[in-house]
């Protein structure tokens, strides 16, 4: 089936610090590759996307690159702050004609010591 | 412009009570889910409506019914509430069900915090 594996948190890093939270996928089909962000106390928002093979998305430092051949999407950052603070969703959504439907993975949290 | 908005916030139910959450937007979009989130496992689709006048099951429904209202209004109701439907409940819309890829994503509210003792 279609699937989404992210790796487990929680992750705690020092400001200025490199991320790299891993991400990998199994489908059916071409899918579009997702990164969403939750805040505490608030809902969850789209942070990046690539929808087909080395699209890399980038957003707010944040960037991924889809990768067919090892079916991964991970996600870096190259200092992070701390703000940046929250849980981290990976998520893929295959094409169907009826809605967007998303499979999200377990999501990882992420924690910057100032 | 508020986006998705839901209502209520915070919920405490006894086993066997009934409610209703309510979930509006305001952006047109044809498309409208409901998730819930429990810890360790990510997101899990409850019900979705691709468009108004439609809904199917999405991965837990058991336990669930929805009513699509109109094209802005999507509520999940809870006949019988258990403790195994304590969780937080996130409602979201997306634009078409069309092939553009701005009509992808998903834009989510802020929540709904069910207990059920």
């Amino acid at each position: 089936g279609n699937s989404v594996t992210q790796m487990e948190g929680p992750v705690t890093l020092s400001e200025e610090a490199f991320l790299t939270i891993n991400c990998t996928y199994t489908a059916t089909g071409y899918p579009s590759l997702f990164w969403y962000v939750q805040y505490p106390g608030e809902g969850l928002q789209l942070l990046l996307k690539a929808t087909k093979a080395d699209d890399k998305g980038s957003n707010k430092g944040f960037e991924a690159t889809y990768r067919k051949e090892t079916t991964s999407f991970h996600l870096e950052k190259g200092s992070v702050q701390v703000s940046d603070s929250a849980v981290y969703f990976c998520a893929l959504r295959l094409y169907s004609s009826s809605a967007s439907k998303i499979i999200f993975g377990s999501g990882t949290r992420l924690s910057i010591r100032p | 412009n508020a986006g998705v908005t839901q209502t209520p916030k915070f919920q405490v139910l006894k086993t066997g009570q009934s409610m209703t959450l309510q979930c509006a937007q305001d952006m047109n979009h044809n498309s409208m889910y409901w998730y819930r989130q429990d810890p360790g496992m990510g997101l899990r689709l409850i019900y979705y409506s691709a468009s108004e006048g439609t809904t199917d099951k999405g991965e837990v429904p058991n336990g669930y019914n929805v009513s699509r209202l109109n094209k802005r209004e999507f509520s999940l109701r809870l006949e019988s509430a258990a403790p195994s439907q304590t969780s937080v409940y996130f409602c979201a819309s997306s634009g078409t069900s069309g092939r553009a890829v701005s009509s992808y994503e998903q834009y989510f509210g802020p929540g709904t915090r069910l207990t059920v003792t």
